[in-house]
């Protein structure tokens, strides 16, 4: 139980196109989903907290306008990188909590985005 | 504030070797202790997990046991395999606060 998937699990974009990708919770509801983002041999980094049918939390430093984070249902969180730029090459990783799972966070596979 | 601090890789060993991977936190309250596992090009995977004093994790001849009079959460494993070869991350969870991660240790098993 308890399965977080992401799609796509790779992705190549031009610079200055919009890339979205897909968090969702297959087995239970997801009250928070974290989006987080991973430099190569480097730890996770929080970009932003989302819960549901709210505005999502960004962390300081992150640009809210470029990583727009939509959680419109409990098993669904989308991020869309607007304007990308190669700079925005990166490992995206999404997580997914629930009360009832006692706030334990289960991580999705990842998306690797790469920005030409 | 919260904080997770790791020992820094790789470690290198080989296999059917002990491994220790040393992890101390700073946090308030009583937080929650995990260990999560990332193979290459993969996201995270929960190895273990303890969420009080004394509790020990276990989970694939991984362990760690939860010391609060020395803030530690030691990942070790008896024997390790090629196959655990991976970035190993400690990471601690406050009330309802959010996850917080040590930078990683890398462990390369080689035959």
């Amino acid at each position: 139980g308890a399965v977080v998937s992401q799609h796509p699990s790779w992705v190549i974009c031009k610079s200055g196109t919009s890339v979205k990708i897909e968090c969702r919770s297959l087995d239970f509801q997801a009250t928070t989903m974290f989006w987080y983002r991973q430099f190569p041999k480097q730890s996770l980094m929080l970009m932003a907290t989302s819960n549901e049918g709210s505005k999502a939390t960004y962390e300081q430093g992150v640009e809210k306008d470029k990583f727009l984070i939509n959680h419109a249902s409990l098993t669904l969180s989308t991020l869309t990188v607007t304007s990308a730029h190669p700079e925005d090459s990166s490992f995206y990783i999404c997580s997914a909590s629930s009360e009832s799972l006692w706030l334990e966070q289960y991580f999705g596979p990842g998306t690797r985005l790469t920005v030409t | 504030g919260n904080s997770v601090t790791q020992m820094e890789g790789p470690v290198t060993l080989s296999e059917e070797a002990f491994l220790t991977i040393n992890c101390t936190y700073t946090a308030t309250g009583y937080p929650s202790l995990f260990w999560y596992v990332q193979y290459p090009g993969e996201g995270l995977q929960l190895l273990l997990k303890a969420t009080k004093a004394d509790d020990k994790g276990s989970n694939k001849g991984f362990e760690a046991t939860y010391r609060k009079e020395t803030t530690s959460f030691h990942l070790e494993k008896g024997s390790v395999q090629v196959s655990d070869s991976a970035v190993y991350f400690c990471a601690l969870l406050s009330g309802y606060s959010t996850l917080t991660f040590g930078k990683g240790t890398m462990l390369l098993v080689s035959p």
